[in-house]
């Protein structure tokens, strides 16, 4: 069975810096490509950022491009999201999320079961 | 960026048939195909369809998908009161490089 489970969620300041983690289970994880989707209180999802099965490529949407880093560390079956100048529209539920192939553009075909954080002075 | 479009909100009575839209361009829909997600409320979305009409196992024969040109649809059959929830679709965007979501339809079964 896929579990994805997530940790890091909190509550900081603008400007701040977080790591969320999600460390994965029930699958070959070096074999697929995984993602970061989010989701503001009461709004849709938005995709934040993929990488690829051996971390040799990532993709991002371009609000968080240059502020958010996508990593994996295979070794420890674990999805990292480093994200740092935070600011008030970065509030979310964050859902880590598995891809059905080993590149970004595989569709998503499990989810996490999301962790909130929460931008606010 | 551009998302895709979808309409806010469908409601339909119980055992009726709905049909979801989801409108893109050709560097998405109209090129890789959608995919469409079920949310309910708290809950992280679940798979319904990939690849325009491939349905993930344990999924009802009751979802069905189809595109046409830029515009992807999602058909849910004989509605029953736990099919009300959010409706995604998505889909690849070649030029953009990111994956794009719609904004979402909030089905109401009656």
């Amino acid at each position: 069975e896929v579990q994805l489970l997530q940790s890091g969620g909190a509550l900081l300041q603008p400007g701040g810096s977080l790591r969320l983690s999600c460390a994965a289970s029930g699958f070959s994880f070096s074999n697929y490509a995984m993602s970061w989707v989010r989701q503001a209180p009461g709004k849709g999802l938005e995709w934040v950022s993929g990488i690829s099965d051996t971390g040799g490529s990532a993709f991002y949407t371009d609000s968080v491009k240059g502020r958010f880093t996508i990593s994996r560390d295979i070794s420890k079956n674990t999805l990292y999201l480093q994200m740092n100048s935070l600011r008030a529209e970065d509030t979310a539920v964050y859902y880590c999320a598995k891809c059905a192939g080993n590149r970004e553009w595989s569709h998503i075909d499990y989810w996490g079961q999301g962790t909130l954080v929460t931008v606010s002075s | 960026q551009a998302g895709l479009t979808q309409p806010p909100s469908v409601s339909k009575d119980l055992r009726q048939t709905a049909t979801l839209t989801c409108t893109g361009n050709t560097n998405n829909v109209g090129n890789e195909g959608a995919i469409w997600l079920q949310q309910h409320l708290g809950h992280p979305p679940k798979l319904l369809s990939y690849r325009n009409n491939n349905r993930p196992s344990g999924i009802s024969e009751r979802f069905s998908a189809s595109r046409s040109g830029d515009t992807a649809s999602l058909t849910i059959t004989g509605l029953q009161p736990e099919d009300e929830a959010d409706y995604y679709c998505s889909a690849w965007d070649s030029s953009l490089t990111t994956w794009v979501f719609g904004g979402g339809t909030k089905l109401t079964v009656l």
